[in-house]
């Protein structure tokens, strides 16, 4: 069992540009989370998705977007790149909305 | 809304000696707490949890911590300290009525001592 995967690993990206950062989980888990790590900042929530089909916003959802078409999968998508979005964006899964979160590799992004 | 305050950014402890990280909450709901360890370059790993029942909560790696609605506290502590240890400890919260997610402090970097 996988877990959570995420990609790509870290990737440079100029200003302006569109992003998706992809996170596939094999645990069948209903909730996925979106979160950014900064330095001094802790993890923030961006987007969330409690079941397939649904979504909400977290504390940080401007300049991002996410679908969720089924259970597995919960893309991240950045329409235009700016240089604040500089971060490690972190993906996690969970049963429910109150059960133990497990997080993905992470995906570093350098916003140019 | 819920609140998460670690106090102390950085903690410095000898090896063998007492752990103690610090964790304080609000929150408007009785809070489901956690706490996770972040090792270099790497993801989040749980510690462990507090739900519902027993207070004094054990973890892995010999970690253990207290749930004091009182203090509205959640300190993490092991007896003795070693190397491994060494790494980022967040704690963090998630309630119900309506929020998702969890809410995360904003850290703590454990420095162990030789």
């Amino acid at each position: 069992i996988a877990g959570i995967t995420q990609a790509p690993t870290s990737q440079i990206l100029a200003a302006g540009r569109r992003m998706t950062l992809r996170c596939t989980q094999d645990m069948r888990h209903n909730a996925m989370y979106w979160y950014r790590q900064d330095l001094g900042l802790g993890l923030r929530l961006i987007h969330y998705s409690n079941t397939a089909g649904t979504t909400g916003k977290g504390e940080v959802p401007d300049g991002y977007s996410v679908s969720r078409a089924n259970t597995d999968d919960f893309p991240l998508t950045l329409a235009s790149a700016v240089p604040s979005q500089t971060s490690v964006y972190f993906c996690a899964s969970s049963d429910s909305r109150v059960s133990t979160q497990y997080f993905g590799p992470g995906t570093r992004l350098t916003v140019l | 809304a819920q609140s998460v305050t670690q106090l102390g950014s950085h903690v410095s402890v000898s090896e063998g000696a007492l752990v103690l990280l610090r964790c304080n909450y609000s929150s408007s709901v009785p809070p489901y707490l956690f706490w996770y360890v972040q090792y270099p370059n790497q993801g989040l790993q749980l510690l462990l949890k507090y739900t519902t029942g027993a207070t004094l909560v054990k973890g892995i790696n010999g970690f253990e911590a207290e749930f004091k609605k009182s203090e509205t506290s959640f300190h993490l502590t092991k007896p003795s300290a070693h190397m491994s240890d060494a790494a980022e400890y967040f704690c963090a919260v998630s309630g119900g009525g309506g929020a998702d997610g969890l809410t995360f402090g904003k850290g703590t970097h454990l420095i162990i001592q030789p």
